[in-house]
């Protein structure tokens, strides 16, 4: 069965440092793969889709990496910020849009 | 735009008890989802539709209904609430992108249920 694993210890890092998550999957060739910010007690809120042929996808401090090789993204947020605390979720579109159970990042100053 | 809206925000419930959680949007999207978030379980789908009049089954139906009469709602319906279905629940929606599948979801704010 198709599997999304994401490291469920939470991520501790400083703030102003790279902090990077992983996503890892399956049994599967997704054409794309997603990113989510969840913070406590909201709904999910998209922040970044990269497709199969893209290596590398940026968007202001982020930027995600896709390896179809390895079936791994990494999520990377440089120059990271208290504000940066949350939960980050990766979603691949098996039969309907399947999400990970999330990496807690905390930013400490 | 007010998104995707969800009613209530909060609901405790008897067992056996039956009700319905509401959600909205009002961005025209043709897909609208229905997903439990559970500790350590992560974002389950429920029920999900693609356009008025057709919906489906996802990962964890059992004990939840759904109908999709118009473009901008679609009800959640517990006909007899159980403990387990103590989460928090959130409304999704998007539009088809590559090969029907959706792409960025929009998720409302989520309903959170107490089954005693």
């Amino acid at each position: 069965s198709q599997k999304i694993e994401q490291n469920s210890e939470a991520l501790n890092i400083q703030e102003g440092k790279t902090a990077t998550l992983t996503c890892n999957y399956t049994n599967y060739s997704p054409a794309y793969l997603q990113w989510y910010r969840q913070d406590p007690g909201r709904g999910p809120v998209f922040l970044l889709l990269i497709r199969e042929n893209e290596k590398e996808k940026r968007k202001e401090r982020l930027k995600v990496t896709f390896d179809t090789t390895l079936k791994q993204s990494l999520f990377h947020i440089t120059a990271s910020q208290p504000a940066d605390s949350a939960t980050y979720l990766c979603a691949l579109p098996y039969s309907t849009l399947t999400f990970g159970k999330g990496t807690m990042l905390l930013v400490s100053p | 735009n007010a998104g995707v809206t969800q009613t209530p925000k909060f609901q405790v419930l008897k067992t056996g008890q039956s009700m319905t959680l509401q959600c909205a949007q009002d961005m025209n999207h043709e897909y609208m989802s229905w997903y439990r978030q559970d500790p350590g379980m992560g974002l389950r789908l429920i029920h999900y539709s693609v356009g008025a009049g057709i919906t489906d089954q996802g990962e964890v139906p059992n004990g939840y209904n759904v109908s999709r009469s118009t473009t901008e709602d679609f009800p959640l319906r517990l006909l007899s609430a159980a403990p387990s279905q103590t989460s928090v629940y959130f409304c999704a929606s998007s539009s088809p992108g590559l090969a029907g599948m959706s792409e960025t979801q929009y998720f409302g704010p989520g309903t959170r249920l107490l089954v005693l």
